[in-house]
């Protein structure tokens, strides 16, 4: 069925590490893939995305890789930051008449000083 | 730029007792979308919008009702609220243009059912 669900529950980091999130999906019919970044006591914001047709897209210290043949998709932040915690969330766009998407549950990082 | 703005931003409520949750958006979004969000627990959708008048059911419509007022407006009411309808709501919106289904979501409301 369709699913997106995360490896960790929670990760914790010392400041200055590279951070990886890591992210498992069902669906191979995918289209999308989106990061998101949930702050404590706001909504969830947009960091990266990336299409089914690539393996990696890079922002501003951050990182993407989709896997197709695990269907396994990663959020790589590097040097981490105090900054960088929150709760990060992945989720799948599926188009059908309309895009679907399917939030994971989400990941907590924890970066300490 | 406001982008998502949601009211109010915390409600304390009865058992029984109704009211609406607003939101607005000012990005020219067709779809809008309606979350709650329950603790360690991901986004569920409860109702979308793909366009200026209409809605359809997400994965957890019961006890709700929305309304598309218009483009930029999408209103959640509940009707006699329950405990079990304790949590953050989340209003979304978005506009496909190519790069999938990125969601801008604002600030949440917090709502508690005693």
């Amino acid at each position: 069925g369709e699913s997106v669900g995360l490896h960790l529950p929670t990760l914790s980091v010392q400041e200055g590490d590279n951070s990886i999130i890591n992210c498992a999906y069902s669906n191979s019919a995918s289209d999308y893939f989106i990061w998101y970044k949930q702050e404590s006591g706001k909504g969830p914001q947009f960091i990266i995305d990336i299409r089914s047709n690539m393996d990696k897209r890079q922002g501003q210290r951050v990182t993407v890789l989709l896997n197709k043949t695990v269907k396994h998709l990663s959020l790589q932040i590097a040097a981490t930051q105090p900054g960088d915690s929150a709760v990060y969330f992945c989720a799948e766009n599926i188009f059908g008449g309309g895009f679907k998407t399917i939030f994971g549950a989400g990941t907590r990082l924890f970066v300490k000083a | 730029n406001a982008g998502v703005t949601q009211t109010p931003k915390f409600q304390v409520l009865k058992t029984g007792q109704s009211m609406t949750l607003q939101c607005a958006q000012d990005m020219n979004h067709n779809s809008m979308y309606w979350y709650r969000q329950d603790p360690g627990m991901g986004l569920r959708l409860i109702y979308y919008s793909a366009s200026e008048g209409t809605t359809d059911k997400g994965e957890v419509p019961n006890g709700y009702n929305v309304s598309r007022l218009n483009k930029r407006e999408f209103s959640l009411r509940l009707e006699s609220a329950a405990p079990s309808q304790t949590s953050v709501y989340f209003c979304a919106s978005s506009e496909v243009r190519g790069r999938g289904d990125i969601q801008y979501f604002g600030a949440g409301t917090r709502l508690s059912v005693l």
